[in-house]
């Protein structure tokens, strides 16, 4: 099962930040929070992750809560080739060495871009 | 360009055929995936490679093969055994380093339809 919780669907004006929230209230103290994006028939394309600090790279910004419980990705000018839907995952561990882990993609949510 | 090619985009299989879907990356990653989308639903990990001659299964392993004897390549075999066989099938590659979190990219994905 998920470990997250998203809202289902959002809009967005196109140009104005896009502000996604995610519930992680049971991560542990080691687990990260990855964020992906999916357009339809596309594979998944990573955005960003993070632990605890705030993470901000070339697509977006990763605000994390204090306590970890949730955080926001922020899509700071949002286009329309952004219309997707985003995935909020803490991944699970895998057996064996080398810290691999499976991503549990839960429903996400329908980000629409509206001109 | 670095990155993860999946082939066939589309493919159809015939009852009791059993099929192979290709992935290869050239990203140099030690790790790879199988994961398996069903409509409106999120990703479940089927087997997945920590390194060469290696693998594991996943959550949905059943009427599943997969082969690793090339860093670069895991390809995974749809067999007759799987009932439910039409999804759309993504793979993915991570660097495998102790204590990392790096994120998992995922090729574009083949699309399995039963004829």
């Amino acid at each position: 099962d998920a470990k997250t919780t998203q809202p289902p669907s959002m809009d967005c004006a196109e140009g104005r930040a896009a502000n996604l929230p995610c519930n992680h209230s049971t991560i542990s103290g080691n687990e990260y929070v990855y964020w992906y994006r999916q357009i339809h028939s596309q594979g998944p394309q990573y955005i960003i992750h993070g632990l605890k600090n705030n993470e901000t790279n070339e697509m977006a910004s990763l605000i994390i809560t204090e306590d970890r419980k949730s955080s926001t990705l922020i899509l700071p000018h949002a286009t329309l080739r952004d219309t997707a839907v985003y995935y909020c995952i803490v991944r699970v561990a895998l057996p064996g060495s080398g810290n691999t882990g499976k991503l549990i993609f839960g429903q996400g949510t329908t980000l629409q871009v509206k001109p | 360009d670095g990155g993860i090619t999946q082939s066939p985009k589309y493919l159809f299989r015939k009852e009791g055929q059993n099929v192979t879907l290709s992935c290869e990356q050239n990203l140099n990653h030690d790790a790879m995936y199988w994961y398996r989308q069903d409509p409106g639903q999120g990703l479940r990990l089927i087997y997945y490679s920590q390194i060469v001659n290696d693998f594991q299964k996943g959550d949905i392993a059943e009427g599943y093969s997969v082969s690793r004897e090339k860093k670069e390549s895991f390809p995974l075999t749809v067999t007759s055994a799987q009932k439910n066989p039409t999804a759309f099938y993504l793979c993915a590659s991570s660097i495998r380093l102790a204590n990392s979190n790096q994120p998992q990219h995922f090729g574009d994905g083949t699309r399995l339809s039963i004829l």
